[in-house]
């Protein structure tokens, strides 16, 4: 059964400062993997999608990374502002059985001080 | 193009009483994913449906709970009785189609339950 863990739970930064998310997976088996963006009361919004193939994704200040045996990927957030205040979710969709679904972390919360 | 749209975007509901969640998924997409988020939990998979078929309800609790995804109209995810634990956030998604799409995400419906 595919684990998905994030790690810091929460982390604040002052603005300007790059920062990196850390995500990982138990099961290497993947088809992809999304970051997304969730701010409170809101919906989802889709950051960056990483296919099993790929080593990386970049989308203006972000950047995503795979390493698909280790089971890790990483969000990079460069030049960090006050609008990136949110919570980041990482996703994976896993090979074989299920894998219609995304399997998610709890998130990490970022907090960027003016 | 529109994306995901869902409503109500607020539902109240007394403890017993019925619960109607609606998901019109986006333009072009023919699948729908509905997702649980818990207090203080991460998105959690429940159902994975095609026009007029369930593919997978893995997740769905085995009762009170069902869904549906007609040929015409939205996707509805119904909840019969409902109780206080079932008060979260419920996400609906749609794709393309499945494996290596991306799933794009609603706004969500927050169902409280007195």
């Amino acid at each position: 059964k595919q684990e998905v863990t994030q790690i810091p739970a929460a982390l604040s930064v002052p603005e300007g400062e790059n920062l990196v998310l850390n995500c990982s997976f138990t099961d290497s088996a993947i088809y992809n993997l999304q970051w997304f963006r969730q701010d409170p009361g809101k919906g989802l919004t889709s950051l960056l999608l990483i296919q099993s193939s790929q080593r990386e994704q970049t989308s203006g200040r972000l950047n995503a990374s795979l390493d698909k045996s280790s089971g890790r990927s990483t969000l990079y957030i460069a030049a960090s502002q006050p609008g990136d205040s949110a919570t980041y979710l990482c996703a994976v969709r896993s090979v074989g059985a299920g894998s219609y679904q995304l399997t998610f972390g709890k998130g990490t919360k970022l907090s960027v001080i003016p | 193009n529109a994306g995901v749209m869902q409503n109500p975007r607020h539902l109240v509901r007394r403890r017993g009483q019925e619960a109607r969640l609606r998901c019109s998924p986006m333009k072009g997409h023919s699948h729908v994913y509905w997702y649980r988020q818990l207090p203080e939990e991460g998105l959690k998979f429940m159902v994975y449906l095609q026009k007029e078929n369930i593919i997978d309800e893995s997740g769905m609790p085995k009762e009170r709970f069902s869904a549906e995804f007609p040929k015409e109209g939205p996707s509805i995810l119904r909840i019969q009785q409902v109780v206080r634990g079932d008060s979260a956030a419920y996400f609906c998604a749609s794709s393309p189609r499945d494996r290596e799409e991306e799933q794009f995400f609603g706004p969500g419906t927050r169902l409280t339950v007195l």
